[in-house]
């Protein structure tokens, strides 16, 4: 069984300062990893994610994630945040059960001009 | 975009009635999963449908159903609907063999 939490409910940041959305995974197989973005009334787009290889993965609009396997995390990061970062984030693992995902209870990332 | 599109966007319904939701895969995919977001949560897994079978469920009852179509467009049935299906629901195309899915925009079920 997997399962993923994320740590914050609500994250206020200012305008171009940096931040980390974090997410921790418990899992008793090889997993992979996804951050998704949610803006409001609209489906899931995905940011990046990881499935082997380098732990530190990039994805798109400035951000970046490290997969950390001793400490079964999975934290998202951005060096200077827009105010069009303003939107829920969801943190995801799928594993044994293939592309089928379960996720956080999500991030709100407020950007504050 | 992620060619995935779902209707209809929004829905109102009675409790106790029946509802279909209907999703249409990005082209090639052989796979669908559905996926509940309750208002202030994150989405939960239904099930998945491979090649027309269902290919795993989460904690959802049998009044959950779902059917895929050889074109890869899928239904999602809901029969005696509760206050608490009230969600936006989300549809998932993938290549079975594939690790990532594409995400429709949702259909935004109220039930009154």
């Amino acid at each position: 069984a997997q399962s993923v939490t994320q740590l914050d409910s609500q994250v206020p940041v200012f305008e171009e300062a940096p931040v980390e959305l974090r997410c921790n995974y418990s899992s008793s197989v090889s997993v992979y990893l996804f951050w998704y973005v949610q803006y409001p009334n609209q489906g899931l787009q995905l940011l990046l994610k990881y499935l082997s290889g380098s732990t530190l993965v990039k994805g798109i609009n400035g951000f970046e994630a490290e997969f950390n396997k001793s400490q079964t995390s999975f934290h998202l990061r951005k060096p200077s945040v827009h105010i069009s970062d303003t939107a829920e984030y969801f943190c995801a693992v799928s594993g044994d059960t293939g592309n089928q995902f379960y996720f956080g209870t999500g991030t709100s990332l407020t950007v504050i001009p | 975009e992620t060619g995935v599109t779902q209707s209809p966007t929004h829905l109102i319904k009675t409790r106790g009635q029946q509802v279909t939701l209907r999703c249409s895969s990005q082209s090639g995919h052989n796979t669908v999963s559905w996926y509940q977001q309750a208002l202030g949560q994150g989405p939960q897994f239904i099930f998945q449908y491979y090649r027309e079978e269902e290919n795993g469920r989460g904690n959802f009852p049998p009044r959950f159903s779902g059917l895929q179509f050889p074109n890869y467009s899928s239904e999602l049935n809901v029969n005696a609907l509760e206050l608490d299906d009230s969600a936006l629901y989300l549809c998932a195309s993938s290549l079975i063999e594939s690790a990532e899915a594409f995400f429709g925009q949702g259909t935004r079920l109220t039930v009154v």
